[in-house]
């Protein structure tokens, strides 16, 4: 089976913009998480989302959204980027709504400039 | 809020050392998960904890769950090169919470 997969790999963006990271979980699951990630720091949850509907949310701005669609796909939206959103965004997904084991994606680089 | 605290945050060790990385939190745990994560990778799951107490073995890795459900460790026996890579511990943001909160790691380097 598929693992979790992550699209854009890499993206550079600059400050103002906004971008859109994608995620699809691994089948049959039905949480996906979006987390970020900083060099030299552990993953700092953004978001949950189950059945389509937001579980949780972390401490980040309103500049950050997402959603998932009822194929369990989710997207993470950030608008008016600034310098210090630069990190890898991963994207994990898990069977259930409980935060219990979470399986990660390859994260999408994400470099503002 | 709930914090995860990690040390050390660097060790260095000759291979076929033992290595240990303790976890604490600040507030009681319903589980506590370890991840792995290797250079230029992304965190893999490693195990989960339940209970008070709890003792479970990976081969050479063992994972240790506190009495408190507050603590855990992770003790590696007899090092090898692939063992490389940064360990994370993490844990529920409490009752009700969907929130995975993560340390800042331990970063493992093991000199051949």
């Amino acid at each position: 089976d598929a693992g979790v997969t992550q699209s854009p790999t890499h993206l550079i963006k600059t400050r103002g913009q906004h971008v859109t990271l994608r995620c699809s979980p691994i089948s049959g699951h039905k949480s996906v998480s979006w987390y970020q990630q900083v060099l030299g720091q552990g993953p700092q949850f953004i978001f949950q989302y189950y059945e389509k509907e937001e579980r949780g949310r972390g401490n980040f701005p309103d500049r950050f959204s997402a959603r998932q669609f009822p194929n369990y796909s989710s997207e993470l939206n950030v608008n008016a980027l600034l310098l210090g959103d630069s990190a890898l965004y991963l994207c994990a997904s898990s069977p259930n709504r409980d935060p219990y084991e979470q399986y990660f994606g390859p994260g999408t680089r994400l470099t503002v400039t | 809020g709930q914090q995860v605290m990690q040390i050390p945050q660097y060790q260095h060790v000759q291979e076929g050392e033992d290595f240990t990385t303790y976890c604490n939190s600040s507030t009681t745990l319903s589980n506590i998960q370890w991840y792995k994560q290797r250079p230029g990778g992304h965190p893999v799951f490693l195990i989960q904890l339940v209970k008070s107490g709890e003792v479970k073995k990976q081969k050479r890795l063992t994972f240790q769950f506190g009495e408190a459900k507050k603590n855990s460790s992770l003790h590696i026996t007899a090092t090898q090169t692939t063992d490389v890579g940064t360990y994370f511990c993490a844990g529920p943001g409490g009752a009700g919470s969907y929130q995975l909160t993560f340390g800042k790691g331990t970063k493992l380097s093991v000199i051949p």
